[in-house]
């Protein structure tokens, strides 16, 4: 069975940092694009950041474009979203979710790990 | 970038109902539109790819159709698990969501 788990949702204070996970299991890791996907409370959803297979290929929305990293490790089945310079404004559910097809459809989603930027 | 429009923004229908969400795109998009359903405290579900293709284990009441910048999300005889929220997808846009709730 297909699964992503995300943890590392925390409380933080403008400007902090914060690193989340996403534990993939019961498919082929190495051979999708991952994603993250965003909703702040009450919202719509908001792409985040995707990784190509191999990790060589990154691409981010321009809310967190030269903040947020995206990464991952293939050897142990996660992926990273590094966080820094938090504004209030990064508050939200983060998703992780495998890409299936070209166009950053996303088949299979996590739980969600909630991150509150707050003084 | 893409924008994705979608209407109406909310929508209330009793259940048996057939319902039409409409997602319109700034800009040509071929055949390439995801449709998600999302219930309160839960994580989105894909739901139609592809405009029109349905995604395994998808009850065969929710439809999608439309190509270039007018798609469509129908959903028929409405069941009380389908009063959630529907976003299109494409690519890194999402539309900005459609409410439907039991009238």
């Amino acid at each position: 069975e297909v699964q992503v788990v995300e943890s590392g949702g925390d409380l933080v204070q403008p400007g902090g940092s914060l690193r989340l996970s996403c534990a993939a299991s019961g498919f082929t890791f190495s051979n999708y694009w991952m994603s993250w996907v965003r909703q702040a409370p009450g919202k719509g959803l908001e792409w985040v950041a995707n990784i190509g297979e191999a990790g060589n290929a990154q691409n981010y929305g321009d809310s967190v474009k030269g903040r947020f990293t995206i990464s991952r490790d293939n050897a142990k089945n996660f992926m990273y979203l590094q966080m820094d310079s938090l504004r209030v404004e990064d508050t939200a559910v983060y998703y992780c979710g495998r890409v299936v097809g070209g166009y950053d459809v996303i088949a299979y989603w996590g739980q969600g790990t909630l991150v509150t930027v707050s003084s | 970038a893409i924008q994705l429009t979608q209407s109406p923004s909310s929508l209330s229908a009793s259940v048996g109902d057939t319902v039409t969400i409409t997602c319109r795109a700034s800009q040509g998009l071929g055949n390439v539109l995801a449709w998600y359903q999302q219930k309160p405290g839960k994580a989105p579900k894909l739901l139609i790819y592809d405009a029109s293709r349905l995604q395994s284990g998808v009850p065969s009441r929710f439809s999608g159709s439309g190509f270039g910048t007018d798609f469509t999300l129908t959903i028929s005889s409405l069941q009380p698990e389908d009063f959630a929220s529907y976003y299109c997808q494409y690519s890194r846009s999402f539309g900005q969501g459609t409410k439907l709730e039991i009238k």
